[in-house]
């Protein structure tokens, strides 16, 4: 099985800052990696697919870049609604596995 | 509206037995795969089976392989899974999820898939 592997585990950022989650997968998946943000009591919902392609509908303040086994989120002028979890997971082959999550919290 | 409903979530012993059902409405059900992503209270999601969208194609995460099965009813846009002989530790929210392909600006060459629709959740507790 692929292991993802998430940094950091929790994050503190004010409104505004720009911050970075990264995601090592422990081989390659090439460019097989979406990324998810999940708020509590809710489903998960994909921002990212493909490394570094932005789904329809979610701002452009969230960028996503890597490839192989190294990959980063980075999100620009945070926003009060963007404080949540943080997914990678894998998509290269089964069984799909995610990233323990990345917390990002309001300072 | 794109959307995933799931039921058939609840209480049961362990040793017991549930079916999931998982309905999907605004979208073509029978031209995508689809899956099953469970989540335990405070942890990671965790994949838990793939079905294809004809459902001749399936596969299964080792920790459930042999005790769960996952159908579909294209003509009722309904997705099952069929918990058996659960355990403590199935305990979780259960998502049905729809698995989409991305390509290229050609069409023809894959990026990736991921699940870009989700159900609401159903909570399975296995508890005596």
């Amino acid at each position: 099985d692929i292991q993802m592997t998430q940094s950091p585990s929790s994050l503190s950022a004010s409104v505004g800052d720009r911050v970075t989650i990264t995601c090592r997968a422990s081989q390659t998946v090439n460019s097989y990696l979406n990324w998810y943000q999940q708020k509590p009591g809710k489903a998960p919902k994909v921002l990212i697919y493909a490394a570094s392609n932005l789904q329809s509908g979610v701002p452009s303040r969230f960028s996503g870049s890597g490839s192989g086994t190294d990959f980063t989120l980075t999100i620009s002028n945070l926003q009060p609604e963007d404080f949540a979890t943080y997914f990678c997971q894998q998509s290269h082959s089964t069984p799909y596995t995610f990233g323990q999550g990345t917390k990002l919290e309001i300072k | 509206e794109v959307q995933l409903v799931e039921s058939g979530g609840g209480l049961v012993q362990p040793g017991g037995s549930l079916r999931l059902s998982c309905e999907g409405s605004g979208f073509i059900f029978n031209n995508f795969w689809m899956h099953w992503v469970r989540q335990a209270p405070g942890k990671g999601p965790v994949w838990v089976s793939r079905i294809s969208s004809d459902g001749r194609s399936i596969t299964y995460a080792d920790s459930v392989k042999g005790r769960f099965t996952v159908s579909r009813d294209n003509a009722k846009n309904t997705l099952y899974l069929q918990m058996d002989s659960l355990r403590a530790e199935d305990t979780a929210v259960y998502y049905c999820v729809r698995d989409k392909y991305f390509y290229d600006s050609s069409g023809f060459r894959l990026l990736s898939d991921a699940f870009d629709v989700w159900g609401q959740g159903t909570l399975v507790t296995v508890s005596s």
